[in-house]
């Protein structure tokens, strides 16, 4: 089976611009969760999908949105880039949700300047 | 809010030794996760225990779980210089939720 993608792999915007992030989940999985990992605040949860409905959402702003598609793959759009969304955005697949393994992507890694 | 917290933060041994990484959690879990890093990369899925099991292992890795302490632990052992990586810990309590991690470095 081929491993979770996400595109693109690095993007470099600037404050103020939105931007699209996409993940392909493992095929069969219809669980997908989305984290923003920074060197100060680690791993943190943005959201999950499942089955096209967001099952649930972490603390971020309303600027961080998502959506998943009926052959579950994912997007995340963060609107009004600010410098602080500098991070590593990683997702992660699996069959029915966080109480199982989860499969992650190689991450997109976003540069705001 | 990190519901998991590993201890140490870093952690650097000689190939050969063992390595042993802590976790410590807040709330009642299902399941307890762990995953290792390679330097800015996605995680990778070592060992997943439940709530109702005391010990697991897995290769080279043990894991303990003891939820009346709310506190599990990660033992490598005869480490190897590509166990150099990240490692966390991560609760299900309603989502996935990971500690800060340990940074271990092994030197050939």
């Amino acid at each position: 089976k081929a491993g979770v993608t996400q595109t693109p792999r690095y993007l470099i915007k600037t404050r103020g611009q939105q931007v699209t992030l996409s993940c392909s989940p493992i095929s069969g999985h219809r669980s997908v969760s989305w984290y923003q990992q920074t060197p100060g605040q680690g791993l943190q949860f943005l959201f999950e999908y499942f089955s096209e409905t967001q099952r649930n959402k972490g603390n971020f702003p309303g600027r961080f949105s998502g959506r998943q598609f009926s052959n579950s793959r994912s997007e995340m759009n963060v609107s009004t880039l600010e410098l602080g969304d500098s991070a590593l955005y990683l997702c992660a697949s699996s069959l029915f949700g966080p109480q199982e393994t989860q499969y992650f992507g190689p991450g997109t890694r976003l540069l705001v300047l | 809010s990190q519901q998991g917290e590993e201890d140490p933060q870093a952690l650097s041994i000689q190939e050969g030794e063992n390595a042993t990484m802590n976790c410590s959690y807040k709330t009642s879990i299902n399941n307890l996760q762990w995953y290792r890093q390679n330097s800015g990369r996605g995680l990778v899925h070592l060992i997943l225990i439940r709530s109702n099991e005391r010990e697991k292992h897995s290769g080279r890795l043990r894991v303990t779980l003891d939820t009346s302490k709310k506190s599990s632990s990660l033992l490598i052992t005869a480490s190897r210089a590509a166990d150099t990586a990240s490692y966390f810990c991560a609760t299900d309590y309603s989502t996935l939720t990971f500690g800060k991690g340990t940074m271990l470095l092994v030197s050939p």
